[in-house]
């Protein structure tokens, strides 16, 4: 059974321009959830995706966006960076129908954005 | 709103000794209630989560939570720590309202366990 993979590892983004994160769900798993994890934090929902619908968002402004493909790996896009930004970004899936409240989420080891 | 604190910044413990990571919430209705370990450079890993049922949920490498309902809690315990847990603890709660997508995460809490 194959985890949940992100990719890059690391990325430096300079102020203003536009970065894509991929995630690969583990293997059966059709919801898949975004967080961003500044230093010292804990993770702050983003969205989460079923079978290629958003269909949950938390406090972040639109230029947060994302995908879901329909293999269930998925991109978390951010337009127009800020410093801000900076952060560990998590991708997290799990099985069964969204919003299946008791489900517990498998994270992957996450992508390290800084921006400049 | 929903929340979860975690009380502590860090707790320190020698290795042999019992632990307790701290953890109380806020929702509203029935809570579904996680705890999740990160080590360094690596993505949150779960260890035991209460949703109904029995008040003591047994997890992961040795670890128990307690959950009070009474007193909003729901401490993560371990009757022997081992140098191996020291790392980042999290505790989180299911947001239930617009379906229950939302997971909401406390602060962390840095765990120590001296040798």
């Amino acid at each position: 059974e194959t985890g949940v993979t992100q990719s890059p590892t690391h990325l430096i983004k300079t102020r203003g321009q536009q970065v894509t994160l991929r995630c690969s769900s583990q293997s059966g798993h059709n919801t898949v959830s975004w967080y961003q994890q500044a230093l010292g934090q804990g993770p702050q929902f983003i969205f989460q995706y079923y079978r290629e619908e958003e269909n949950g968002r938390g406090n972040f402004p639109p230029r947060f966006s994302g995908l879901q493909f329909p293999n269930y790996s998925s991109e978390l896009n951010v337009n127009a960076l800020e410093l801000d930004d900076s952060a560990l970004y998590l991708c997290a899936s799990s099985p069964g129908l969204a919003g299946v409240a008791y489900n517990e989420q498998f994270f992957g080891p996450g992508t390290r954005l800084t921006v400049l | 709103a929903q929340s979860v604190a975690q009380p502590e910044d860090q707790v320190k413990v020698a290795e042999g000794n019992p632990l307790t990571v701290k953890c109380t919430y806020s929702v509203s209705g029935n809570p579904y209630l996680f705890w999740y370990v990160q080590y360094p450079n690596r993505g949150l890993q779960f260890l035991l989560k209460y949703i109904t049922g029995d008040n003591l949920v047994k997890g992961s490498y040795g670890f128990e939570a307690e959950f009070n309902k009474s007193q909003t809690s729901f401490h993560l315990k371990k009757p022997s720590a081992l140098v191996s847990d020291s790392a980042l603890y999290f505790c989180a709660v299911r947001d239930m309202r617009n379906g229950g997508f939302k997971t909401i995460f406390g602060a962390g809490t840095r765990l120590f366990v001296k040798a």
